[in-house]
């Protein structure tokens, strides 16, 4: 079984639909991570968390610390929304990453 | 904010020579580099922690014969595949932390034919 879980694997929504992402993981962890990969493979920091709600535009990244679970949401989904989102968990000073899930938003 | 750039963005080599891939921090000094693995649909893997002035520690599996890691400054990491073989075909991404945040490099695709 792998640290770090994430659900759906892939994902497809209509524009303007609200989406969540899921990361629940198994290991003592410092901070989690959401990041963005975009199909080029540049990836982009959206959010470092350790505890609570964190909102920045349309996304937003809760953390439960007890149940070691984190969602990501996006709120009036865009198609250029679309990239694979990865969650990674800080442990031990090392990053766990999940697989990803991959998103496609379609107009 | 920070930034990390990593050059080249897309290299193809013939099987047998070596190829280098560069990590800077832009606007920050960096003690510590990470240089992951990705495999098509696949998660990160981290191959190696580089360490300014120090050996570079690797992730077990990981040939440090064959990916060479040089940390010569606080800004600048460089990885390189040596006889690269077409199985080394992958994408390769650097990251360095500044505090406890992670920024990443845009990402290296290396093709040997």
């Amino acid at each position: 079984k792998n640290e770090v879980e994430q659900s759906p694997q892939n994902l497809t929504a209509q524009e303007g639909e609200f989406i969540t992402i899921n990361c629940s993981y198994s290991v003592g962890i410092s901070a989690l991570h959401w990041l963005q990969q975009h199909p080029g493979g540049g990836i982009v920091s959206l959010f470092m968390l350790s505890s609570g709600k964190k909102k920045h535009g349309r996304l937003i990244a809760t953390i439960n610390i007890q149940e070691k679970h984190s969602s990501l949401h996006i709120t009036a989904s865009h198609p250029r929304d679309s990239a694979v989102y990865i969650c990674a968990v800080d442990n031990t000073d090392k990053l766990i990453f999940g697989t990803g899930t991959r998103l496609q938003v379609f107009p | 904010g920070a930034v990390v750039s990593q050059h080249p963005s897309r290299v193809i080599c013939k099987s047998g020579t070596s190829v280098k891939i560069e990590c800077r921090s832009l606007d920050f000094q960096a003690t510590t580099m990470f240089w992951y693995r990705q495999f098509p649909k696949q998660s990160l893997m981290l191959m190696a922690t580089s360490n300014e002035g120090s050996k570079a520690t690797y992730e077990q599996g990981v040939e440090k014969d064959k990916f060479l890691i040089n940390h010569a400054s606080l800004t600048l990491s460089t990885l390189t595949v040596t006889s690269a073989h077409p199985e080394d075909s992958s994408f390769y991404i650097c990251s360095a932390r500044r505090n406890t945040e992670a920024f990443f490099g845009q990402g290296t695709r290396l093709t040997v034919v």
